[in-house]
């Protein structure tokens, strides 16, 4: 079943610009992972951050997450035209089974 | 490339043909996966592999059929599909219990029902 779920659906921004996107998921959780897919690719994993970590930094990458509030949030710094893809929040309850969103939609203009 | 292989990229059939996707890893992994994206809507987890062993089976029609014969291979039998079937089949393979693992994709077979 679904357990990750992203926030906004589609976001477009210039080039330069920064890219925020959320996902919130609805049980505990072992692990978060974001991952991205370019235009009918296959998946790519970007970044892991386990339920005891608030933070993790990976180059221009920032996610966050808020056990608290089941949610954790993507940051993308200086976005480039190749930035442009889906992302991804995927979530493991600890059998290493990962539940994905249906996404969000980056489009970085020139 | 990833170091998961799927062919073919491309597959259309009729509804009454049978074909096969592979799904191929050079990284050693011990679980392999797939998955089933459609338009708009969440990946969805059909098997899961892990040693050899089948230990997921979500609800999955029986006209999609997995085999595993190793550790480094994975097939989806598909056989009387519907056009509702039509979508990205995604193959990933993955270390579990590495404490850092992520998901390796496949770049994935297009499929289309007619």
């Amino acid at each position: 079943s679904q357990q990750g779920e992203e926030d906004p659906q589609a976001l477009s921004i210039q080039e330069g610009e920064n890219a925020t996107m959320n996902c919130s998921y609805k049980t505990s959780i072992n692990n978060l992972q974001w991952y991205r897919q370019n235009s009918g690719r296959g998946l790519v994993h970007l970044i892991l951050i386990r339920s005891n970590e608030r933070e993790k930094h990976s180059g221009r990458l920032r996610v966050t997450l808020d056990t608290s509030k089941k949610s954790s949030s993507l940051l993308i710094t200086a976005s480039r035209a190749a930035d442009t893809a889906s992302y991804f929040c995927a979530t493991d309850v600890g059998d290493y089974k990962l539940s994905f969103g249906a996404g969000t939609t980056v489009t970085v203009r020139a | 490339e990833t170091g998961v292989t799927q062919t073919p990229r491309h597959l259309v059939m009729g509804m009454t043909n049978k074909k096969s996707l592979k799904c191929e890893q050079h990284l050693g992994h011990n679980a392999m996966y797939w998955y089933k994206q459609s338009a708009k809507k969440p990946l969805e987890l059909m098997f899961v592999y892990n040693f050899k062993e089948q230990t997921e089976n979500n609800s999955v029609p029986s006209r999609f059929s997995p085999e595993c014969p190793n550790s480094s291979h994975l097939f989806l039998h598909l056989h009387t599909l519907q056009p509702e079937d039509s979508a990205l089949y995604l193959c990933a393979s993955s270390q579990e219990g590495h404490p850092n693992y992520g998901y390796t994709f496949g770049s994935g077979t297009r499929l289309t029902v007619v």
